[in-house]
């Protein structure tokens, strides 16, 4: 069971917007930066947002990051069939000393 | 270019023990923290380990506390991970991650490690 929690699976077609949450708490999303993470099949994990909202170099701005409180929401606009993927959220729990990944959400492109 | 990359993976039968490596280059590799991450099959991913720059400060999830043990070698730019008493739920791809703040910024292809008797 992941500390912070993200919907299963989301979905949308060519060309639309797409949103994923994730939902934490105070002693982690609530007091460190959130960071958001692209799996492509059969892949290593690559680095999509940064320190809620930042995009590393190459990263299209097609991804978007935000962060309110205790949740962070990825959205991603323009949606191509490429952009098929698990995405999660990671952060630091001050509590726990310990580093926390959302459970994944599965994005299908119709 | 930063590059990460693990090795030291295998089949283990249960309780026994395995170290991995990660050879780290691009980058001056004693700057910066760095992570281990795993991911059993088909399953998300678990935070492991994280290590700073100098190892003064080093952390575990609870689930490997006082089995395993992160380690790093800023003379070799290399990071360790040396697991002992595996169990079967350690059967994972286990990644190592280079560490900024509370973000994992670049990550190896990753090395399977296959605890089964």
């Amino acid at each position: 069971q992941s500390v912070l929690t993200q919907p299963p699976s989301v979905s949308a077609a060519p060309g639309q917007k797409v949103t994923i949450s994730c939902s934490g708490s105070s002693s982690n999303i609530g007091n460190n930066y959130v960071s958001w993470y692209q799996q492509l099949p059969g892949t290593a994990p690559k680095l999509l947002i940064y320190d809620n909202n930042k995009r590393p170099s190459g990263i299209p701005d097609r991804f978007s990051g935000s962060k309110s409180g205790t949740s962070a929401t990825l959205g991603i606009t323009g949606l191509q069939t490429g952009d098929e993927a698990d995405y999660y959220c990671g952060t630091w729990d001050s509590s726990l000393s310990a580093g926390e990944f959302g459970g994944g959400t599965k994005l299908t492109v119709l | 270019e930063v590059q990460l990359v693990e090795s030291g993976g295998g089949l283990v039968k249960p309780g026994g023990s395995l170290r991995l490596s990660c050879a780290a280059s691009g980058f001056t590799f004693s700057s910066y923290s760095m992570n281990w991450v795993r991911q059993a099959p088909g399953k998300g991913l678990e935070w492991v380990s994280s290590i700073s720059s100098s190892s003064s400060y080093i952390y575990y999830a609870d689930s490997v506390k006082g089995r395993f043990t992160i380690s790093r070698d800023n003379a070799k730019n290399s990071l360790y991970l040396q697991m002992n008493s595996l169990r079967a739920e350690d059967t994972a791809v286990y990644y190592c991650a280079r560490g900024e703040g509370s973000t994992s910024s670049y990550w190896g292809q990753g090395t399977l490690v296959t605890v089964s008797s």
